[in-house]
């Protein structure tokens, strides 16, 4: 089974600062199947990025993606007050398809 | 627009069975595998299981096989989880979700609860 760790647990910034995610693997994720999801209160995950580096649909173009093999990086280039949540990495290159434990981005 | 609905969560006691829904509208939903995920509380996304749009391929997490089946009726846009011999440790949301052939899960319903009471 991929492990997937998230640095750092948690990210205080303000609004209109720059965040950058990682999501680091345990082995390689084949074909780069890496998605990145936000997950607000009482909510359901959405889905951001996938295939490491693609949008999806919807998304603004201030969220991107970055990586290949066991190291990738989400990253939100200005923040807006909407982005605070927790963002999940997840791997589906190997099964079972798994999760990290998440970074939460809050307002510092 | 595509949502997903789940029901069917509740109460169970520690060895019990339930059946999880999903409710599919604004897609073609025998084109598409389909996915549970959980979340336990505090915990990460657990992926549990997906099947085919023709109900050809499945895969099941090693934590649920054996007691959880996964099934859909093209004919009524749903899916469907039978969750058997449950454990405290299913206490979770249950999510289901649509799934592209790569393995990224898009949208989601808003979640199900089921509580396995120790």
């Amino acid at each position: 089974e991929i492990v997937l760790t998230q640095s750092p647990g948690t990210l205080s910034l303000s609004p209109g600062e720059r965040a950058t995610l990682s999501c680091r693997a345990s082995q390689s994720v084949s074909g780069n199947y890496l998605a990145w999801y936000q997950q607000k209160p009482d909510q359901a995950p959405r889905l951001l990025i996938y295939g490491a580096s693609s949008r999806a649909t919807g998304i603004p173009d201030r969220f991107s993606g970055s990586g290949s093999g066991t190291d990738f990086t989400l990253t939100i280039s200005r923040l807006e007050p909407e982005d605070f949540a927790v963002y999940y990495c997840q791997q589906s290159g190997t099964s079972p398809f798994t999760f990290g434990p998440g970074t939460k981005v809050d307002i510092k | 627009q595509v949502q997903l609905v789940e029901s069917g969560g509740g109460l169970v006691k520690p060895g019990g069975s339930l059946r999880l829904s999903c409710a599919a509208s604004g897609f073609t939903f025998s084109d598409y595998y389909m996915t549970w995920i959980r979340q336990a509380p505090g915990k990460r996304l657990e992926w549990i299981s997906y099947l085919s749009g023709s109900s050809t391929s499945t895969n099941y997490a090693d934590s649920v096989k054996g007691r959880f089946t996964i099934s859909r009726d093209n004919a009524k846009n749903s899916l469907y989880l039978q969750l058997n011999s449950l454990r405290v440790e299913d206490t979770a949301v249950y999510y289901c979700a649509r799934m592209a052939e790569s393995g990224w899960f898009d949208p989601w319903g808003q979640g199900t609860l089921v509580t396995v009471p120790s």
